[in-house]
């Protein structure tokens, strides 16, 4: 059982480039998340997914776009790779909302970006 | 936008002692979440235990409870009886009650159980 699976795990970007966060799971999770965490601050929701084909913006959406075609993958899109996108990205899947008793939010490893 | 504090990045008790964890939070509704969650080196958040803003009672999950003081903004979480395999870092996470599933969470703080 591999959880949840990021790749890859380093990516230097120069800006104005793209590149997509790739996301996997094997729990047959419907909720799936992505967050990003700068240094010393908390974990900041970018978008999440409650089921295949459903998704919604969180609270710092910008510069960021997802798909959830399936229900094991969900990929992170950046356009356009700004300074301010440098931070360290985890992808979250759990079995029931977050604010359930008994069912964990599962992260991956992170994603470190650097924008330059 | 709402956010989140922990102050505290790192923390340290006896086995069998109590530790408080402070958090405080901002916003500008009434209507709330207030969310402690751990994270052992496994990665998993883990979901210790929840205050709704409307409820006056603090929320007790066994060993853990939590002091929550609306006016102040503040929510800590007292770990009684400490145990070795309470060690990890802990989120403070806040949800709007109609916010679906967008929690903010604090920066967190490393608690170390010493033998």
């Amino acid at each position: 059982n591999a959880g949840v699976t990021q790749t890859p795990k380093f990516r230097i970007l120069k800006i104005g480039q793209s590149m997509t966060l790739q996301c996997a799971q094997d729990m047959n999770h419907n909720y799936m998340y992505w967050y990003r965490q700068d240094p010393g601050m908390g974990l900041k929701l970018i978008y999440y997914s409650v089921g295949a084909g459903i998704t919604d913006k969180g609270e710092v959406p910008n510069g960021y776009n997802v798909s959830r075609s399936t229900t094991e993958d969900f990929p992170l899109r950046l356009e356009l790779a700004a300074p301010s996108q440098t931070s360290v990205y985890f992808c979250a899947s759990s079995y029931s909302p977050v604010s359930s008793y008994n069912s964990p939010l599962h992260f991956g490893n992170g994603t470190r970006l650097t924008v330059t | 936008a709402q956010t989140v504090t922990q102050s505290q990045p790192e923390m340290s008790v006896q086995e069998a002692e109590t530790v408080t964890l402070s958090c405080t939070y901002d916003t500008s509704e009434s209507d709330y979440y207030l969310f402690w969650y751990k994270q052992p080196p496994s990665r998993q958040m883990i979901l210790v235990i929840r205050q709704e803003a409307y409820k006056q009672q603090n929320a007790t999950e066994n060993r853990f409870s939590v002091n929550f003081q609306k006016a102040a903004k503040s929510f800590s979480l007292k770990i009684s009886d400490s145990q070795l395999g309470d060690a990890a870092m802990y989120f403070c996470a806040y949800k709007e009650d109609q916010g679906a599933q967008k929690l903010v969470f604090g920066q967190g703080t490393r608690l170390t159980i010493n033998p």
